[in-house]
């Protein structure tokens, strides 16, 4: 099976852009979800979209949103963008939900959009 | 913020040297990951533990895990310079928000 795909590998965008992520996960997985990486703050959950629903979403202001379509395929976007917001945005994707108990919740991540905020 | 606190943060070995790291977090788990990550590359997914279970072996990875202590530890047995990477433990909560959540990392480097 083909792994977890991202677009765009690497972006530069300037304060004040928004910009679009995203994320193909791999066939036949239903959970995506998203993550950012920064040297200062770690790895930090953003969301988790299962069958096109949002489940559950981390501490991130609203600037940050995404949605998934029916093919399972997700996008994120984040809009007025800050420097801050220069990162390593991770998306991952497994067969179930997390904490399904189905013990099909491992999550696989993709390579990652390295996004710098100028 | 942080759920799971790796330590060491940063752990030097010769190859062929045993690695153990170790995680602590704080609230209640589902189940608890471990990831390698290669220099700022996507995370590569290791080994999964339950919050039933104590100890799972895959290859040269052995993982435990104590939930009386809320702790786990990673041991890579017979280390080669191919391990050398950021390694992260992660946890997901139990109850309805769930999600998973990362610690700092350690930074493994093994010196052939």
């Amino acid at each position: 099976k083909a792994g977890v795909t991202q677009t765009p590998r690497y972006l530069i965008k300037t304060r004040g852009q928004q910009v679009t992520l995203s994320c193909s996960p791999i066939s036949g997985h239903r959970s995506v979800s998203w993550y950012q990486q920064t040297p200062g703050q770690g790895l930090q959950f953003l969301f988790e979209y299962f069958s096109e629903t949002q489940r559950n979403k981390g501490n991130f202001p609203g600037r940050f949103s995404g949605r998934q379509f029916s093919n399972s395929r997700s996008e994120m976007n984040v809009s007025t963008l800050e420097l801050g917001d220069s990162a390593l945005y991770l998306c991952a994707s497994s067969f179930s939900a997390l904490t399904s108990g189905s013990r099909r919740e491992t999550q696989y991540f993709g390579p990652g959009t390295r996004l710098l905020v100028l | 913020s942080q759920q799971g606190e790796e330590d060491p943060q940063a752990l030097s070995i010769q190859e062929g040297e045993n690695a153990t790291m170790n995680c602590s977090y704080k609230t209640s788990i589902n189940n608890l990951q471990w990831y390698r990550q290669n220099s700022g590359r996507g995370l590569v997914h290791l080994i999964l533990i339950r919050s039933n279970e104590r100890e799972k072996h895959s290859g040269r990875l052995r993982v435990t895990l104590d939930t009386s202590k809320k702790s786990s530890s990673l041991l890579i047995t017979a280390s080669r310079a191919a391990d050398t990477a950021s390694y992260f433990c992660a946890t997901v909560n139990t109850g309805a928000n769930s999600k998973l959540t990362f610690g700092k990392g350690i930074t493994l480097s093994v010196r052939p």
